[in-house]
């Protein structure tokens, strides 16, 4: 079936240590997003990438980094420069263009001990 | 830049009867989509429902229609015969067409609880 794989689903790291999410898509679409969420808060947008090898920073990409080497996969490193990187976190993709919805991974819950 | 705005802070809604979520908007793209999202408990993001700019007809799908006023900015959600299931996170979302603008810009969500 086509979705989004996001792994792990949980995972603990101790302060001071880089950890990578994956995400992986087999939609055939071009854009990819990663969105950080906060208890009770909406979604905010960390980076974006519209095409292979190219990425922008969305609203909040400080301590976080990005690549895209696959049009398939748009992992993402939270560095140990995130202040408070305990979070959910959700991976999305879509066609290009505004009419086209997101569709969204299943999120990873990342907890900083 | 785009903006979403949700201001109610929470819903209750007896089962069977509709409600209506309220959303407003603000871009600069002539060219732009209205997206809903549920998210249950799980955390999962469930679309609902989009509506375009140039679209004359308000969309519908199934218990969820989109009520569009473009004048006014504004693109509410109404559910019909609410369940029990309905209980969740909505959010309102939108994308231009141009630049920064493409990417998705969500609201901060309205709670939603159904009673029996």
């Amino acid at each position: 079936d086509g979705g989004i794989t996001q792994s792990p689903k949980y995972l603990f790291r101790k302060e001071g240590q880089n950890v990578t999410l994956s995400c992986e898509q087999n939609l055939n679409h071009d854009a990819m997003y990663w969105y950080r969420q906060d208890p009770g808060q909406g979604l905010r947008l960390i980076y974006y990438s519209q095409i292979v090898n190219d990425f922008q920073k969305g609203d909040i990409a400080e301590g976080y980094s990005v690549s895209r080497e696959k049009k398939e996969s748009f992992p993402l490193t939270v560095t140990s420069a995130q202040k408070n990187p305990t979070a959910f976190y959700l991976c999305a993709s879509s066609n290009r263009g505004y009419t086209g919805e997101l569709f969204f991974g299943e999120g990873s819950r990342l907890t900083v001990l | 830049a785009q903006k979403i705005t949700q201001t109610q802070p929470g819903m209750f809604v007896q089962e069977k009867e509709a409600v209506t979520l309220d959303c407003t908007y603000d871009t600069s793209d002539p060219s732009y989509g209205l997206f809903w999202y549920k998210q249950p408990s799980s955390g999962e993001m469930i679309f609902l429902i989009y509506q375009g700019s140039y679209d004359q007809q308000n969309a519908t799908e199934g218990r969820y229609s989109l009520n569009f006023q473009k004048a006014r900015k504004s693109a509410n959600l109404v559910i019909s015969a609410s369940q029990l299931g309905d209980s969740a996170m909505y959010f309102c979302a939108m994308r231009g067409n141009t630049g920064a603008n493409s990417k998705l810009t969500f609201g901060k969500g309205i709670t939603l609880s159904v009673r029996p």
